[in-house]
C-alpha cells in the first residue's frame, strides 16, 4: 500500500489556468508539507502542516494555497499559473517529535506550464 | 539562515569503487542531520544521525556526524551500478521540528 500518495503524476497546463495536487497518507503522522524540486534537483519547502494548522509558510506567492480538511490530507491549489511554477511538487509527512523525524515522500507531481 | 552545503555536486565512478560525500552546515540550533537517496522519483530515507561519533550502516552505507567541525560523510564501499542516483543532505535545525532544509545533493553515477 502507498503511504504518501498524490495525485495527479502529471499535470501539463497553460500560463493563466488554475490547478489543484491532491495528497494523502495513510502513516498516522501529524505533519504534512509541500516542497517544490527545480531542475537542478533541488528540493525547498513550501509549506508544512502540524493536525491541520498551518506552521510553515516559506515566502511562497499567494497564487498558492494549501488546504489541510484533516490530518490524513493537504492539498495544493495554484492560481493564475506561470512558467516558473514548472516543477515537481512533492508532498510529505512526517511524526513530529523532538529531533524531528525522518520526512515520507509521495512520487511527485510534474507539473508542467506552457 | 541555515545552510547545507554537499560536495561534490557530481561524481562519476566505476563498479567496486568507494565513494565517500561530503555534507557540510551552518546552523543556529542543531537538532538531526538526515540522508536521503533519490532515483527517478521520491527521495527514500536512508539515515538520521543526531550525535557525534556514532556510525550509522546499512548494508554497504554508513554515514557519522561530526558536530564540532559541523560536517557529515556518507560512504558506500564497493559501488554497484543501483547506487546511481542524487544523495540529500538535510537538516532540522532551530525551534521548530517541522522544517527539513535540504542541501542541493551529489549525483553519483556508477559505470559498469
Amino acid at each position: 500500500d502507498t503511504a504518501v500518495s498524490q495525485t495527479p503524476k502529471y499535470l501539463v497546463t497553460q500560463m493563466g489556468n488554475d490547478k489543484s495536487i491532491k495528497c494523502e497518507q495513510n502513516l498516522g503522522h501529524d505533519t504534512m508539507y509541500w516542497y517544490k524540486q527545480d531542475s537542478k534537483k533541488f528540493l525547498k519547502i513550501m509549506f508544512s502542516y502540524n493536525n491541520k494548522e498551518l506552521i510553515i509558510n516559506e515566502t511562497v506567492p499567494n497564487r498558492f494555497s494549501p488546504k489541510s480538511p484533516d490530518k490524513a490530507h493537504l492539498n495544493l491549489h495554484i492560481n493564475s499559473l506561470e512558467l516558473g511554477d514548472s516543477a515537481v511538487y512533492f508532498c510529505a509527512s512526517s511524526q513530529a517529535g523532538t529531533g524531528g523525524s525522518p520526512l515520507h515522500f509521495g512520487n511527485g507531481t510534474r507539473l508542467t506550464v506552457t | 539562515e541555515d545552510k547545507v552545503v554537499q560536495s561534490p555536486l557530481s561524481l562519476v565512478v566505476h563498479e567496486g569503487d568507494t565513494v565517500t560525500l561530503n555534507c557540510s552546515y551552518e546552523v543556529t540550533n542543531f537538532r538531526s542531520l538526515l540522508w536521503y537517496k533519490q532515483e527517478k522519483k521520491a527521495p527514500t530515507f536512508l539515515f538520521m544521525l543526531t550525535s557525534s561519533g556514532i556510525e550509522k550502516k546499512s548494508g554497504r552505507l554508513s554515514s557519522i556526524l561530526d558536530k564540532k567541525e559541523l560536517f557529515s560523510i556518507l560512504n558506500i564501499t564497493a559501488t554497484q551500478t543501483g547506487d546511481s542516483a542524487v544523495y540529500l543532505c538535510a537538516l532540522y535545525s532551530g525551534g521548530s521540528n517541522y522544517k527539513l532544509t535540504f542541501g542541493k545533493g551529489t549525483l553519483l553515477t556508477v559505470n559498469p
